[in-house]
């Protein structure tokens, strides 16, 4: 069975760029993450979709992240513009739904950003 | 505030000893508790996790042991190997907000050999 992947797997760009970052979750699973990690730290949900509705983005930087999950497949993430505070591993995931609950949540390997 | 308070920060354990990380909660919303075993350069990985109706679940030389009154669980390691080199994290669902899942601020194990 083939994992969640993401692409670019790093990406090192200036303050005040844009950066994309894509995911295609495993096949089937219709709830899919986006966490930011930040070094010596948990992960912190950004925004959650079940199928292409978003179900949380309470935690998500409006003014500069955005998401979009066309067709309730694979997934974007865009940053725009990029700060110093954005470096952090973006790690997507996915589950059937209510992932956590009994349901295991799967993720990639994550992308890595450095902003500079 | 951390809803799901993680000790210790770090650990460090010989080959074959066993490795301890504890975690605590107030939320009584809080059903289901996962662990996830990240290695460096990967996403986290579900280790093991339990249902607060259940004092303890074992698998291999993995096991939490869940204290409900207490609001406490567990992770024992027994015969830690240097394989078992990683940032663990508890986790809880909360059931009361979408079933969020909440995180711990992660342990990070050395196992020397």
């Amino acid at each position: 069975e083939a994992g969640v992947a993401q692409s670019p797997r790093y990406k090192i760009i200036e303050k005040r760029q844009s950066v994309a970052f894509w995911c295609n979750p495993i096949s089937g699973h219709a709830t899919l993450y986006w966490y930011q990690q930040i070094l010596g730290q948990g992960p912190k949900l950004l925004i959650q979709f079940q199928n292409n509705g978003v179900v949380d983005d309470s935690q998500l930087p409006k003014d500069r992240f955005s998401a979009e999950r066309l067709k309730g497949v694979d997934s974007t993430l865009k940053i725009q513009p990029a700060k110093l505070e954005d470096s952090a591993v973006y790690l997507c995931a996915s589950s059937l739904p209510f992932g956590g609950s009994g349901n295991t949540i799967y993720f990639g390997e994550g992308s890595w950003l450095t902003v500079v | 505030q951390q809803q799901v308070k993680q000790s210790p920060q770090s650990l460090i354990v010989q080959k074959g000893g066993i490795s301890i990380i504890n975690c605590a909660y107030e939320n009584t919303a809080f059903d289901y508790f996962p662990w996830y075993q990240q290695f460096p350069g990967k996403g986290p990985a579900l280790l093991i996790a339990i249902r607060p109706d259940v004092s303890e679940k074992k698998e291999g030389r993995f096991t939490i042991s869940f204290n409900k009154s207490a609001k406490q669980f567990s992770l024992h390691i027994m015969d830690s190997q240097p394989g078992d080199s990683a940032t663990y994290f508890c986790a809880a669902v909360d059931a009361g907000n979408n079933r969020k899942l909440i995180w711990g601020l992660g342990t990070s194990l050395a196992v020397n050999p």
